[in-house]
């Protein structure tokens, strides 16, 4: 399987329940933030995205909410499946950069 | 549209052997990446490239070198592999947003 999920703080949640993955991110200047899942065996897949001056996202079953304030990034799953079972990054990058800087991920692993 | 794809899927190599990763993108992206991925240290950048013909190191470039000679392609060699260069390599491509769109890797063992 996988290696990549090793060590990674690890969130198992009922199938049907609401989950909620967080990520605290460093640089006050950046202003473009994104969620990536990737399954067991595959690359990086984008899931949602959000700008600075939004608070919040909503997309297919998936909500992203950022406080600035506290430097803070969250990725609601609702009614969640075994196909989300997967690891989850944030990544955070800032206006002129060409670089996104990506958090070490949590793993989700929905229990059927 | 294939997207992003790589070549090989998966390679043994043994150390001081030389090999070159391919990345290919159909979407006319300026932007591509190379990245490993360990376990529990998450990406890391190695080597990315703005456009055609040109190359920037990133955080993890020592070991590998790139090129591009076309805006389709990105090549990351290892002159020399070292055990320490296992790892899963992912490349990514994207156009002027900031999203990055990913390949499904190459898994590499060095023995």
């Amino acid at each position: 399987g996988e290696s990549v999920g090793l060590h990674l703080p690890t969130l198992s949640v009922q199938e049907g329940d609401n989950s909620i993955i967080n990520c605290a991110y460093s640089n006050s200047a950046s202003d473009y933030f994104i969620w990536y899942k990737q399954e067991s065996g595959k690359g990086p897949q984008f899931i949602i995205d959000i700008r600075s001056n939004m608070d919040k996202r909503q997309g297919q079953r998936v909500t992203v909410l950022l406080n600035k304030t506290v430097k803070h990034l969250s990725l609601q799953i609702a009614a969640t499946q075994p196909g989300d079972s997967a690891v989850y990054f944030c990544a955070e990058t800032s206006y002129g950069n060409n670089r996104l800087a990506f958090g070490k991920g949590n793993q989700v692993v929905v229990i059927p | 549209n294939a997207g992003v794809t790589q070549t090989p899927k998966f390679r043994v190599l043994k150390t001081g052997q030389s090999m070159t990763l391919l990345c290919a993108q159909d979407m006319n992206h300026e932007y591509m990446y190379w990245y490993r991925q360990d376990p529990g240290m998450g990406l890391r950048l190695i080597h990315y490239s703005v456009g055609e013909g040109t190359t920037a190191k990133g955080e993890v470039p020592d070991g590998y070198n790139v090129s591009r000679l076309k805006k389709q392609n990105f090549l990351l060699g290892l002159e020399s592999a070292a055990p320490s260069q296992t790892s899963v390599y992912f490349c990514a491509s994207r156009p002027g947003s900031k999203t990055q769109y990913f390949g499904p890797g190459t898994r590499l063992l060095v023995l």
